[in-house]
């Protein structure tokens, strides 16, 4: 299995600009978690997915974030406008249904000028 | 706000000593786990201990968990070069046992 598999894995934007984070989770897994890591705040759990559906958005820092998952294989995190303050490592995890571990992807290197 | 609190923020030791990191957290969970991340990458998964376990094994990892005193510990023994990495614990909280709340991490660096 290849794992969960993020892209890119380094962004580059200016600020006001849209970016949309990719992450495939580990086919089976029934779950998907969004996470954003900094050095001030650690890991966030931002959102999370069961079977396709949000299942809790409290994370969420504010409107100009939004996810989907239109697929059991696919879903993007989308910051629009992106500000500097969005400059971080962008991480989904995945698992299957009954388990308690996570499976992390590589992550995405966010930086917004 | 971070459920888990590590301590100490960053550790520094030689190959072969035993490494000790220690996680208190603040509400009732109902596990605690592990987690590695090197740099510049994911988080891999260590060791899940119970919310009615004590003490778990892995290796050459012993974790243990005091949920009287809501802490737990992660023991590296003989440590490697290899085990230089930031260490993260992480707490499924019993309101919302899909939740993995993650605290600030530990950075081990295992000097040869």
């Amino acid at each position: 299995d290849a794992g969960v598999i993020q892209s890119p894995r380094h962004e580059v934007t200016e600020m006001g600009q849209e970016v949309t984070l990719r992450c495939k989770p580990i086919s089976g897994h029934d779950y998907l978690f969004w996470y954003r890591q900094t050095m001030m705040r650690g890991l966030e759990l931002l959102i999370y997915f069961n079977n396709n559906v949000p299942i809790d958005d409290s994370g969420m820092p504010e409107d100009r974030f939004s996810a989907k998952m239109p697929n059991a294989s696919f879903s993007t995190l989308k910051i629009q406008p992106s500000e500097p303050r969005d400059s971080a490592v962008y991480f989904c995890a995945s698992r299957p249904e009954g388990a308690r571990k996570l499976f992390f992807g590589s992550g995405t290197q966010l930086s917004v000028l | 706000s971070q459920q888990g609190e590590e301590d100490p923020q960053a550790l520094s030791i030689q190959e072969g000593e035993n490494a000790t990191m220690n996680c208190s957290y603040k509400t009732s969970i109902n596990n605690l786990q592990w987690y590695r991340q090197n740099s510049g990458r994911g988080l891999v998964h260590l060791i899940l201990i119970r919310s009615n376990e004590r003490e778990k094994h892995s290796g050459r990892l012993r974790v243990t968990l005091d949920t009287s005193k809501k802490s737990s510990s992660l023991l590296i023994t003989a440590s490697r070069a290899a085990d230089t990495a930031s260490y993260f614990c992480a707490t499924g909280v019993q309101s919302g046992y899909n939740k993995l709340i993650f605290g600030a991490g530990t950075r081990l660096a295992v000097h040869p």
